[in-house]
Formats: structure tokens, C-alpha cells, sequence
């Protein structure tokens, strides 16, 4: 069956250190990979989205990759602040038609002052 | 702009209620869609629609249902209210089908956090 997996449910970082997220899927051949950023008590906010052509996309201090051959994705926040406390979720865009997101559960990241 | 807004922000339903969720954006977007985000399950999608008219089921349509008469507004109605509809549940618009073109993003509104007890 088709899964995603983020690799932990939460994640404790000294400030100033690169924050790194993981998202592994399985039976899924995604065409587009998403992030989000989701604070308590509000909506996901959108972050990046890399296509599978694509190996690395970067935003400011975030950064993404995508290894269809490992069928994972990793979320880099370098020089990571306290603001940076949320839960990030990833997101699958299938290429079989189905243009549908599919979500992962989220990792909770918490910046340690 | 407001972006996408939702009402109620908390409700509380007994059993075998009705009540409709509703979901509003400004940004004239065709897509809009509703979500709902469970402990450990991760957002599900529930009803999407592409366009005034438009609707269709995502994963966990079963209880809920949608209309979207207008490219503003598409509010959920929840039928006969389950306590495992107890959930929060977010709508959302996008220019594009789940956002897949790189300009495309998806907005969410601030949620619904419905209880029924």
C-alpha cells in the first residue's frame, strides 16, 4: 500500500544548528514533493515544492532535496531559530493521474534556545 | 485580502446533528478543497471541487457533503453527526489542481475544530 513516512515525531535542535527533516514514501511515484510549515492552532502554510526532475530546491535558510532513487526527500533548516518551532508536513503529488496531495503525518521541531 | 476564512472556529455537535462548515476565499481561485487532520493520520482529503459547479470525493468522503455554487464559497455539511467526525478540518484553494504548477499554491484557512459528542 502507498506510504509516507516523516522520520520522527519530534525533533530537538540547539539554535544555530541545521534542522533536518525526512520524508520517505513507498508505492508512490510522485511528480511533485511539497512542505509545509504548520503552527498550533493554524492551517499548513506552504514552504517549497520540488519537482522529480529536480535534485535540490532552496529558499532563504531552507533547503530541500529529492532522491527518487531512495524514494525520500530531506528538509534542511540551516542556522536554525526558535521561530522555526513548528510541525512540517510533506506532501505527494502522484504522476499516475491522480493530482491529488497526499500528506504525511508531520515532524514536530522544536528550537532550543 | 482575507485569503481563505472559515466558520465556525470550535463547535461542539451531539450525535445525529447536521451543521455545515464554511469556507470562503477571496483570491478567485478555481480549486478549493477539505481537509480533515486526525492524531497520526495526517491531513485527509475529504471533497474537492474545480470550479463553480464542480465537485468530487477525495479519500474520506462517506458523512460529509459539498456544493460549490459559487467560485467564492464551498461549505461542508457533515449529515448525521459521528463522534468520529471529531477532527479538525481545514478548507483550501489553489490556482492549480493540488498546486502542481510551480507558481501554485495551495492556502489553507485556519480550521474548524469540531467535537461530537
Amino acid at each position: 500500500s502507498q506510504k509516507i513516512e516523516q522520520n520522527s515525531e519530534a525533533l530537538n535542535i540547539q539554535e544555530g544548528k541545521t534542522a533536518t527533516l525526512t520524508c520517505n514514501y513507498t508505492n508512490y511515484s510522485p511528480a511533485y514533493l511539497q512542505w509545509y510549515r504548520q503552527d498550533p492552532g493554524r492551517g499548513p502554510v506552504f514552504l517549497l515544492l520540488i519537482r522529480e526532475n529536480e535534485k535540490e530546491k532552496r529558499k532563504e535558510r531552507l533547503k530541500v532535496t529529492f532522491d527518487t532513487t531512495l524514494k525520500q526527500s530531506l528538509f534542511h533548516i540551516t542556522a536554525s531559530q526558535p521561530a522555526d518551532s513548528a510541525t512540517y508536513l510533506c506532501a505527494l503529488i502522484s504522476n499516475f493521474g491522480n493530482e491529488k496531495l497526499t500528506f504525511g503525518t508531520g515532524t514536530r521541531l522544536t528550537i532550543i534556545p | 485580502n482575507a485569503g481563505v476564512t472559515q466558520t465556525p472556529k470550535f463547535q461542539v455537535l451531539k450525535t445525529g446533528q447536521s451543521m455545515t462548515l464554511q469556507c470562503a476565499q477571496d483570491m478567485n481561485h478555481e480549486y478549493m478543497s477539505w481537509y480533515r487532520q486526525d492524531p497520526g493520520m495526517g491531513l485527509r482529503l475529504i471533497h474537492y471541487s474545480v470550479g463553480a459547479g464542480i465537485t468530487d470525493q477525495g479519500e474520506v468522503p462517506n458523512g460529509y457533503n459539498v456544493s460549490r455554487s459559487t467560485t467564492e464559497d464551498f461549505p461542508l455539511r457533515l449529515l448525521s453527526a459521528a463522534p468520529s467526525q471529531t477532527s479538525v478540518y481545514f478548507c483550501a484553494s489553489s490556482t492549480g489542481l493540488a498546486g502542481i504548477a510551480s507558481t501554485d499554491t495551495q492556502y489553507f484557512g485556519p480550521g474548524t475544530r469540531l467535537t461530537v459528542l
